[in-house]
């Protein structure tokens, strides 16, 4: 059975803090996602990568970093946490466009609240 | 770019009705669609999903779309709907990104209630 599976399901941290949400999945896949879920705003890609340290911004990568050492570990990074990034976050992995498959496979999601 | 429009923030259907999601998409060349579920408190999975090809697309859980070039659609259908149907529904269309893959952009979702 396929898996992305995301470290925390719930996080609580407060303002200013370094935060880490980390990502793997166990289908050899080349791309990995960030995306955060608001209500009534859908889902918004943060950053996505294609391969290993490589990485590119997506729609919001504003406040956000990310890195990509090993092919099943995608993480993301909030360099000084702040209230308005409370939210939903959602990592997900698919094939390489190349091999034609592009569905994307989701974790269970990581629900962030800033203090 | 390309963006996805979901009209119905919310559908009231009751149960053993039919249902039909809205979708439609601005792409310049051949998109690539998806429709995804989120239940409460889980992950998206994948319900189907359209390439190229036959036009009218058959799902899990019953579900099937039809992409329509013309009206730039890619409308989501279930003859009958089942109480656990009840979720969070989001369209998607992928567009080509770096490294050849496709980056899919989100709609807002439609969240679907389903009265006994």
């Amino acid at each position: 059975d396929v898996k992305v599976t995301q470290s925390s399901r719930y996080l609580v941290k407060r303002t200013g803090e370094k935060v880490f949400l980390e990502c793997v999945q166990d289908m050899d896949h080349e791309n990995m996602f960030w995306y955060r879920q608001d209500p009534g705003l859908g889902l918004r890609l943060i950053y996505f990568s294609y391969d290993v340290k490589m990485k590119e911004k997506g729609d919001i990568p504003e406040g956000y970093s990310v890195s990509r050492e090993k092919k099943e570990r995608f993480s993301l990074i909030l360099e000084s946490a702040s209230t308005n990034q409370t939210s939903m976050y959602l990592c997900a992995s698919s094939l390489s466009g190349l091999a034609g498959n592009n569905e994307q496979f989701f974790g269970p999601g990581t629900r962030l609240t800033v203090l | 770019a390309q963006s996805v429009t979901q009209p119905d923030i919310h559908i009231t259907v009751s149960e053993g009705a039919s249902l039909e999601l809205r979708c439609n998409y601005s792409y310049g060349a051949t998109p690539y669609l998806f429709w995804y579920v989120q239940s409460p408190g889980q992950g998206l999975q994948l319900l189907l999903k359209y390439f190229s090809g036959d036009t009218l697309v058959q799902g899990i859980k019953g579900f099937e779309a039809e992409f329509k070039r013309s009206q730039s659609s890619f409308n989501l259908r279930k003859p009958s709907v089942h109480w656990s149907d009840a979720a969070e529904y989001f369209c998607a269309v992928g567009a080509r990104g770096s490294g050849g893959s496709y980056i899919p952009t989100f709609g807002r979702g439609t969240s679907l209630i389903v009265h006994p």
